[in-house]
């Protein structure tokens, strides 16, 4: 099956800066990504839509300028936290379209958990 | 409001039991794929399903898309332990451009 790694696996980072988590697809190509947070004991809330050489879509409520993200190449997708804060602590995942299959289905990183204190 | 709505909400069950969880929706889907999660990891994909009244099995699991493709359900048969985790469904409607609307997820446990 497709596999997607995510670097760091968790983190932990003072109020006030910046942290950056990378979302690869390790042995197939991802037009597209997708940035998901999970506060515990519940789903998965999608953030964003990263499109490879284009600007990220945001969904309703997400700030963009809080959450950038870079989807500089088909293998690579940065979600960059900047100035973080303690509410921002949470489990992040990422996905990638997958194509076997259909191209509905997505194949999800082991996530990344950011504390922020 | 959540698009997909997931029943029940936790279920715990003793080891060899049988049990169902529903996936529901007055949403028709395209796809719909349900995953299993492990506390501090990414969920993993168990099947999709994208034909009306298509069912698919996996060992002692057993998927069923309804006919209408608004509905789907997930059995386990014989319940072990290793079974225990988060399971979501999630599914992409026609107009959501590839996006993965997820249901608010069951937490199963299973009781040697």
């Amino acid at each position: 099956g497709a596999v997607v790694s995510q670097h760091p696996s968790w983190v932990i980072c003072k109020s006030g800066t910046s942290v950056k988590i990378e979302c690869r697809s390790l042995d197939f190509q991802a037009t597209t990504m997708f940035w998901y947070r999970q506060f515990p004991k519940q789903s998965l809330m999608l953030m964003a839509t990263s499109n490879e050489g284009s600007k990220a879509t945001y969904e309703q409520g997400v700030e963009k300028d809080k959450f950038l993200i870079n989807h500089a190449s088909l293998t690579l997708s940065t979600l960059t936290v900047t100035s973080a804060h303690p509410e921002d602590s949470s489990f992040y995942i990422c996905s990638a379209g997958g194509t076997s299959g259909t191209r509905d289905t997505q194949y999800f990183g082991p996530g990344t958990r950011l504390t922020v204190l | 409001t959540q698009l997909l709505e997931q029943s029940p909400q936790f279920l715990s069950i003793q080891e060899g039991e049988n049990l169902t969880v529903y996936c529901n929706s007055s949403s028709v889907f395209s796809s719909l794929q349900w995953y299993r999660q492990e506390p501090g990891e990414g969920p993993v994909l168990l099947v999709t399903v994208v034909t009306g009244g298509e069912v698919k099995k996996l060992k002692r699991l057993t998927f069923q898309f309804g006919d209408a493709r608004k509905d789907s359900s997930l059995h386990i048969t014989a319940a072990q332990p290793g079974d225990t985790g988060l399971y979501l469904c999630a599914g992409t409607t026609t107009d959501s451009w590839g996006k993965l609307q997820f249901g608010a997820g069951t937490q199963v446990v299973v009781t040697p």
